[in-house]
């Protein structure tokens, strides 16, 4: 089945140490994003790929960057995580320029900042 | 400055009662209303797509509708396997950027 799959499911890192989350896609689609979610919060646009194209929402932190070095995969790196970013991180594709532009997502990784 | 807003933030309804849950939305122009469940620890699974006002979507107990400020996701006899956060997002038309709610968590009681 066409999916959106993010590793690791959960991953655990310290104040200050990077860490890289993936996104990968078997849908072919153009557009992916990447989402931060707190709890009980929506979430919160980071930045999106319209192909290669990369478009970074304002308030986004500069501690936050992300590659697409094709398609079919996409990743996030924090640079130095604090304990506010703790939270789950969403990667979702589209389709643009069609009718239906609804996005699919993946799983999610929880990361914890100890 | 764009919003999307849903309401109520928690819903605990009885097996079989009825209901609805509302996104109201403000936005220069709008491409798309979506609709989306979360369950817990889960990434947002796609629902529905709205696109004009008037236009309404029926896929088993749950029906969406759609005016020019609000959308409204209706809920029949609901089951406990019904029992998620419902998010509601909405895309502009001007930048295409997309813009979800809070969420409604729903629980359904057996």
């Amino acid at each position: 089945d066409a999916m959106v799959i993010q590793n690791p499911r959960y991953q655990v890192t310290q104040f200050g140490k990077p860490v890289t989350l993936s996104c990968s896609q078997t849908l072919n689609h153009n557009v992916m994003y990447w989402y931060q979610q707190k709890s009980s919060q929506a979430p919160k646009l980071l930045f999106h790929y319209y192909d290669k194209d990369f478009n970074n929402e304002a308030d986004t932190p500069d501690n936050f960057q992300s590659r697409r070095p094709n398609t079919s995969f996409c990743f996030l790196d924090i640079r130095s995580p604090g304990l506010g970013d703790a939270a789950m991180y969403l990667c979702a594709t589209s389709r643009a320029g069609t009718p239906y532009n609804e996005q699919f997502f993946g799983p999610g990784t929880r990361l914890t900042v100890l | 400055e764009d919003q999307v807003t849903q309401s109520p933030e928690a819903l605990r309804l009885q097996e079989g009662e009825s209901s609805s849950l509302n996104c109201s939305y403000t936005v220069s122009g709008l491409r798309g209303l979506f609709w989306y469940r979360q369950d817990p620890g889960k990434g947002p699974e796609f629902l529905f797509t709205l696109y004009s006002a008037g236009e309404e979507k029926e896929k088993e107990r749950l029906k969406a509708t759609l005016t020019k400020k609000e959308s409204f996701l209706h809920i029949t006899a609901p089951k406990p396997e019904d029992s998620a956060t419902y998010l509601c997002a909405v895309q502009e038309r001007r930048d295409d950027k997309i813009i979800f709610g809070k969420g409604t968590r729903l629980h359904i009681l057996p």
